[in-house]
């Protein structure tokens, strides 16, 4: 089946400890998208990839960046997370920017 | 700015009863989706509506999209335990993918 995949479904990270959370899909989209979630709220935005083509949100962290290094891998790397990184993070992809989301597991990071 | 305001933000109902969830806007959105999402989990697609006026229905749950397409709906009929979960509506704005503030939904057996 066609799908998104997140690994780890769980990370454990220190506090200034780097972290890199990865998201795979095979539906061959051209956007791929990295959300923030925090205790049921909506999913924030923190970037995205259009192709090769990066967007960064404007109130998105400078601690956090993202690597897209083919179509269907994409990462996001936390540089020094803090405490107040900790949340869901969300891998979603979509066809082109007018097409719905279609999202990943997500990955739990704790930041001790 | 383009909002969705969702309502009600929570709910607590009793297995077998009926709710509606709304998903409202000033804007106008040349489509509209509804997710549920259940804790530890990503969001999951439940429908996508284009058409102003469009409904659609998915085994007990009807979605609507209004007349203008600023608007939404998502009712269940005979709600089950199984249907708990947090509900965002999203929609494709003028720049970008907008979500809904959410509903948090729990049906108590």
């Amino acid at each position: 089946d066609a799908m998104v995949i997140q690994n780890p479904r769980y990370q454990v990270t220190q506090f200034g400890k780097p972290v890199t959370l990865s998201c795979s899909q095979t539906l061959n989209h051209n956007v791929m998208y990295w959300y923030q979630q925090k205790s049921s709220q909506a999913p924030k935005l923190l970037f995205h990839y259009y192709d090769k083509d990066f967007n960064n949100e404007a109130d998105t962290p400078d601690n956090f960046q993202s690597r897209r290094p083919n179509t269907s891998f994409c990462f996001l790397d936390i540089r020094s997370p803090g405490l107040g990184d900790a949340a869901m993070y969300l891998c979603a992809t979509s066809r082109d920017h007018a097409h719905e989301q279609f999202f990943g597991p997500g990955t739990r990071l704790t930041v001790l | 700015t383009q909002l969705l305001e969702q309502s009600p933000q929570f709910l607590s109902i009793q297995e077998g009863e009926n709710l509606t969830v709304y998903c409202n806007s000033s804007s106008v959105f040349s489509s509209l989706q509804w997710y549920r999402q259940e804790p530890g989990e990503g969001p999951v697609l439940l429908v996508t509506v284009v058409t102003g006026g469009e409904v659609k229905k998915l085994k007990r749950l009807t979605f609507q999209f209004g007349d203008a397409r600023k608007d939404s709906s998502l009712h269940i009929t005979a709600a089950q335990p199984g249907d708990t979960g947090l509900y965002l509506c999203a929609g494709t704005g003028t720049y970008k993918y907008i979500f809904g503030t959410g509903t948090r939904l729990k049906v108590l057996a």
